[in-house]
């Protein structure tokens, strides 16, 4: 069975930092992409990162582009998002979710476009003084 | 960046209606298009993939069509199970984007 248990969420000050991560089991960890999405409160869903099977590439949303790091570590099977300057409007629920089966050519590079396919339950994280 | 756009954001209906939600691409995103359901205090579900594949054990009642920057939900039959949140998202390129999402409630 496919799980993803996120982590780390909390209250934060405006400007500060936070790491989340996403302990997954149940697939081959090395094999699949995986993401973060957020939801803030009562409003819709939004994209946040994709980092690859293979750790890269790695893509952000303009929104976090530059504050935000997402990481991958294999010998944990966990995914990790390290958020900084942090603002009132990161206040969210923050979801992993993982995609497809990555599958790429010769030359190494990703030809694979999946949609995200197992969520876990969400971390909220609150951004407020 | 590619906007989606959904319509309606509400929706009310009853039990066995047929209703259908769309979703406009702002450019085309040829079949690079996924709907989620969502209820409350859950995370989102993914119901079809490229536009009109099923994800597995999603009930054939959910159906998906379009192409490039149009696509359409249709749920056949509406069950109580089924009054939810339903998001498109296209995955053609990053950044990825969800639509606004549409509630269906309950007439």
């Amino acid at each position: 069975e496919v799980q993803l248990v996120e982590s780390g969420g909390g209250l934060v000050q405006p400007g500060g930092s936070l790491r989340l991560s996403c302990e997954v089991s149940g697939f081959t960890f090395s094999d699949y992409s995986l993401s973060w999405v957020r939801q803030a409160p009562g409003k819709g869903l939004e994209w946040v990162s994709y980092i690859s099977s293979r750790s890269s590439p790695i893509y952000y949303a303009d929104s976090v582009k530059g504050r935000f790091t997402t990481s991958r570590d294999k010998g944990e099977n966990s995914l990790y998002l390290q958020m900084t300057s942090l603002r009132v409007e990161d206040t969210a629920i923050y979801y992993c979710a993982r995609g497809g089966l990555d599958q790429w050519n010769p030359f190494g590079g990703l030809i694979s476009n999946t949609p995200l396919e197992y969520w876990g339950q969400g971390t909220l994280v609150t951004v407020s003084s | 960046d590619i906007q989606m756009t959904q319509s309606p954001s509400t929706l009310s209906a009853s039990i066995g209606d047929r209703v259908t939600i769309t979703c406009r691409a702002s450019q085309s995103i040829g079949t690079w298009l996924a709907w989620y359901q969502q209820k409350p205090g859950k995370a989102p579900k993914l119901l079809i993939y490229e536009a009109s594949n099923f994800q597995s054990g999603v009930p054939l009642r959910f159906v998906g069509i379009g192409s490039g920057t149009e696509f359409t939900l249709t749920i056949t039959g509406l069950q109580p199970d089924d009054f939810a949140t339903y998001y498109c998202q296209q995955y053609s390129s990053y950044q990825w984007t969800f639509g606004q999402g549409t509630k269906v409630e309950i007439k």
